[in-house]
């Protein structure tokens, strides 16, 4: 089954970029979209489409893509942006299928 | 703007059918891909399916022979059914709305959960 794939964990000074990556085979010809989730609350869509930004998402929030990695950047991160962050997209079969990345852990401290 | 609430029985019994139902609130349940996403304790989120307009519907490969997903357009619910539920089954269980084309689907809005813990 197709897979995505994160690294676990990313720590980051406030005020300093972080960058969360996503690899997965058809990444090339599929969006990635990420999802903040905060503990114990539902996850909130950031990006969408590699890198559009939803109404209400800060700024400092953006993502790329490019071959088989998608990259979710927080420019100026602040301690509110802790969080676990998902990145999703779907196979490449014919009826696409979803897919979340295993999720990375983001401490701003 | 679109609300969504999750409800159902959140103690199941090892082999029986876990059985849940969103409702929706702020749009129509037709145009849209409902989609349900789990998530164990301490885990990742797991994509389990989508449903639209009643004709069309994916589950994950890993649930599909367990899976039915349905909609109730008079409602404007939708639910799902998983059978012979086992403790791997236990998770937090999210309805959510995909908006877009099928291939490049948002989850924009979503309900807040519910804890459905398999156990006897």
């Amino acid at each position: 089954s197709y897979e995505l794939t994160q690294p676990p964990s990313v720590s980051v000074s406030p005020g300093q970029t972080a960058r969360i990556t996503c690899s997965g085979d058809a990444l090339p010809t599929k969006y990635a979209y990420w999802y903040q989730q905060k503990s114990g609350q539902a996850p909130v869509l950031v990006i969408y489409e590699d890198k559009k930004r939803p109404s209400g998402i800060p700024e400092r929030f953006s993502g790329s893509s490019s071959g088989t990695m998608a990259t979710l950047t927080i420019s100026g991160a602040r301690v509110e942006d802790e969080a676990d962050y998902y990145c999703y997209s779907t196979d490449s079969t014919s009826n696409p299928r979803g897919v979340f990345g295993g999720g990375t852990k983001v401490t701003v401290l | 703007q679109v609300h969504l609430q999750e409800s159902g029985p959140r103690l199941v019994k090892p082999s029986e059918t876990l059985s849940l139902t969103c409702s929706v609130s702020g749009d129509a349940i037709s145009g849209s891909f409902w989609t349900w996403i789990r998530q164990p304790p301490g885990k990742g989120l797991e994509w389990i399916g989508y449903i639209h307009d009643s004709d069309r519907s994916e589950q994950n490969l890993s649930l599909k022979s367990r899976v039915t997903m349905s909609v109730d357009t008079t409602k404007n619910q939708f639910s799902l059914m998983v059978r012979s539920v086992t403790t791997a089954d236990t998770a937090v269980y999210y309805c959510a709305r995909g908006s877009g084309r099928l291939a490049n689907l948002k989850f924009d809005f979503w309900g807040q959960g519910l804890l459905v813990t398999v156990s006897s």
